[in-house]
């Protein structure tokens, strides 16, 4: 079993409307959580942690489910500069501290 | 630009070459990271420094490649011997100490083998 997985896509939405996906992680020791967002050939950016209590920032809303070992991010009213590879990371602790990623979901927001 | 800074940006090569990519972290930032990426992944750990220690290398990272971060501040990833398969992006992070710190990337350096 992969370690980060997340659904490729892409999702082709309508601008405006709210898409949703999930990532799930197997790794229970894991200790934090983040969306990266990626535009083709660019770097990863950080576009939010995701804290236990759930977090929203702006358009943004993330969630853990630590039971279930899933993440999700939601966006809402989505512009067409949302589309990109959105970036499921988990960080294990342990000695690496080093971040995995999912494959990311590829996210196409069309007019 | 405050940012993490990576040079070259683009690095073309024949195939048993050396190359040697160079990495400016964040400058108040402790810990450093090397990342490698190819098309339709995500980035994969290859190693990571806090201050000058090398901490941690990848099982990715084979006796070919060696990273170095002498002084604590910029950091090194020299690729000996280039093989086809190393064809791929190499993506410098830091971050603050701390597992819940987040990373901040540089733009990359993109490696082609011929």
């Amino acid at each position: 079993r992969k370690e980060v997985e997340q659904d490729p896509g892409p999702f082709n939405v309508p601008e405006g409307a709210t898409v949703a996906f999930n990532c799930t992680y197997s790794n229970s020791a894991s200790q934090s959580f983040f969306w990266y967002r990626q535009d083709c050939r660019k770097e990863p950016k950080l576009l939010m942690s995701v804290y236990s209590s759930g977090n929203e920032d702006g358009r943004f809303t993330a969630q853990l489910n630590r039971a279930s070992q899933y993440i999700s991010l939601l966006i809402r009213d989505s512009k067409l500069s949302d589309s990109a590879t959105y970036l499921c990371v988990v960080n294990s602790g342990g000695g690496a501290d080093g971040l995995t990623f999912g494959k990311g979901t590829h996210l196409i927001i069309q007019p | 630009d405050t940012g993490v800074s990576q040079n070259p940006r683009h690095k073309i090569t024949k195939r048993g070459q050396n190359v040697t990519f160079r990495c400016d972290p964040i400058s108040e930032h402790n810990r450093l990271y090397w990342y490698r990426q190819t098309l339709g992944q995500g980035p994969e750990f290859l190693t990571y420094f806090q201050n000058e220690a090398q901490l941690e290398k990848s099982r990715l990272l084979s006796d070919r490649f060696s990273a170095e971060r002498p002084k604590g501040s910029f950091s090194t990833l020299e690729i000996q011997r280039t093989e086809q398969g190393d064809s791929a992006m190499y993506l410098c992070a830091s971050s603050l100490l701390g597992g819940n710190q987040p990373q901040h990337f540089g733009d990359g350096t993109r490696l082609s083998i011929l």
